[in-house]
C-alpha cells in the first residue's frame, strides 16, 4: 500500500529564513510526485510533478528534488504570500494518487 | 480557460437530510475525482471516474454515498442520509489522463 508522510506538520519562518519540507514516501513503482500549494478556503493547486530519483523543479522561490524514498520542497528567502499549507501526492503505476497531511507554512513579515 | 467549478461552495444541513455537491470538471479532462478533506489532512479518494465509469469507487461509502457523472461530463455526488461525520470539505479533480489533478474551490459541508 502506498504510504505518504510529511514534516514538519507545521512550521513558521520569518521572512527571509530559508527552509525545506519533507515529504517520505513508500510506493510499489513511482509514477509521479506531486507538490500542491493549498490556501485556506481554497481546492490544492497544483505546483510540481517529479518523475524520477535525482529530478529537481524550480518556481520562483520554490525547488522541489527527489530521492528513491524522499522529496525536499526547499523554500528559498520566502514571503509572506508563500504562508499556506504544502501537500505531497505520489501515484504509482495502475493506483490512485496518495496523498500525504500536508506541512501548514507560516511565514512572519 | 475555466478552472474545475464547484457548488455549493456552503452547505449546512441536519443530520439525517439529504444533500448533493456538483462538479463540472476542465474541458476535455476525461478524468474526474471526489475526494473527501478533514480538517488537518490530505484529501482521501472517494470515487474517481474514466469518463462515464467509475472505475475505483471501493472507498465509497456506498449505504449512504452516491455519484454518478452523465455523458462523461459534469458530475454529482449525493450523501443520503447525512450524519454528524460527514461534516468536510468535498472536493473535486479532474486530469488529462493520468497527469497532475486539476483541484475546484471545494463544497464545505456542515452537518448539525
Amino acid at each position: 500500500e502506498d504510504q505518504v508522510t510529511q514534516s514538519p506538520e507545521a512550521l513558521r519562518l520569518q521572512e527571509g529564513e530559508s527552509s525545506s519540507l519533507n515529504c517520505s514516501y513508500t510506493v510499489s513503482g513511482l509514477r509521479g510526485l506531486f507538490w500542491y500549494r493549498q490556501d485556506p478556503g481554497k481546492g490544492p493547486e497544483f505546483l510540481f510533478t517529479l518523475y524520477s530519483a535525482g529530478e529537481e523543479k524550480e518556481k520562483e522561490r520554490l525547488k522541489a528534488t527527489l530521492t528513491k524514498k524522499e522529496s525536499f520542497l526547499h523554500i528559498t528567502a520566502p514571503k509572506p504570500e508563500d504562508s499556506a499549507t504544502y501537500l505531497c501526492a505520489v501515484r504509482s503505476y495502475g493506483q490512485n494518487f496518495v496523498f500525504g497531511p500536508g506541512t501548514r507554512l507560516s511565514v512572519l513579515p | 480557460e475555466a478552472g474545475v467549478v464547484q457548488s455549493p461552495r456552503y452547505k449546512i444541513i441536519e443530520k439525517k437530510q439529504p444533500v448533493a455537491f456538483w462538479c463540472n470538471p476542465i474541458s476535455g479532462h476525461n478524468t474526474l475525482y471526489w475526494y473527501l478533506q478533514n480538517l488537518g489532512q490530505g484529501p482521501e479518494l472517494l470515487i474517481r471516474y474514466e469518463n462515464e465509469e467509475a472505475v475505483d469507487d471501493s472507498q465509497l461509502p456506498k449505504d449512504r454515498f452516491s455519484a454518478e457523472r452523465l455523458k462523461g461530463v459534469d458530475s454529482t455526488l449525493k450523501i443520503q442520509p447525512a450524519e454528524l461525520g460527514d461534516s468536510a470539505v468535498y472536493l473535486c479533480a479532474s486530469s488529462l489522463g493520468s497527469e497532475e489533478l486539476f483541484f475546484g474551490e471545494g463544497s464545505r459541508l456542515t452537518v448539525l
